[in-house]
């Protein structure tokens, strides 16, 4: 059974409004989440990560926040642009254990912004 | 150079072939890792390498298999393959296995005829 979740393959967002990419979560332990960015023909880049201790992080457009009691994280791009369109990966992890720092990853979410 | 650097980029090979995946990181990061993403499926852990010692192997069948001669070099070799094997191979590197980002190669597209 898949412990992180992506429930939209895809969304599709006109420019300059926002993107919203939701995550869902089944293992209470994990503690830090994270989220790729894909482009065709090239790897995962790292986005943007927030540990289990915070609910929200920002970095310029990119705001990640963290439901732990709802074991949901979301991705909001403010505001969106065509360059921000590619497959977008949510990834969680646990800091201790016999598997730590493995990152379960979701099966993605295709966002497509429109000019 | 710099990030991580997988090659070679596409491969194709019959089953009874022997060929090898090569990744290399010039990030200084002392953890390194083999994915397999397969069409409508997660990216799946496959090899986890710390210090240049296996700490994981994620359940994956003997005909792959890897060597991490340094902190910055990783290879997977692939022998006796089968169709099912056809995949995206990524590598990543991380500065430990502490919660960090991984980073990511651009993978090597396998196709197993």
């Amino acid at each position: 059974d898949q412990q992180v979740k992506q429930n939209s393959p895809s969304l599709s967002v006109q420019e300059g409004r926002i993107s919203i990419l939701n995550c869902d979560y089944t293992n209470s332990m994990f503690d830090y989440f994270l989220w790729y960015k894909k482009y065709p023909a090239e790897g995962p880049t790292f986005l943007i990560s927030i540990s289990s201790i915070k609910d929200k992080n920002e970095d310029g457009r990119f705001t990640v926040f963290l439901n732990k009691s709802a074991k949901h994280l979301s991705l909001h791009i403010v505001p969106s642009q065509p360059g921000d369109s590619a497959v977008y990966f949510c990834a969680a992890s646990r800091n201790y254990g016999g598997s730590q720092g493995n990152l379960i990853f979701g099966k993605g979410t295709k966002l497509s912004v429109k000019p | 150079e710099t990030g991580v650097t997988q090659t070679p980029r596409h491969l194709v090979m019959g089953m009874t072939n022997k060929k090898s995946l090569k990744c290399e990181q010039h990030l200084g990061h002392n953890a390194m890792y083999w994915y397999k993403q397969s069409a409508k499926k997660p990216l799946e852990l496959m090899f986890v390498y710390s210090l240049e010692e296996r700490v994981e192997n994620n359940s994956v069948p003997s005909r792959f298999s890897p060597e991490c001669p340094n902190s910055s070099h990783l290879f997977l070799h692939l022998h006796t393959l089968q169709p099912e094997d056809s995949a995206l191979y990524l590598c990543a590197s991380s500065h430990d296995r502490s919660n960090q980002p991984q980073h990511f190669g651009d993978g090597t597209r396998l196709s197993i005829l």
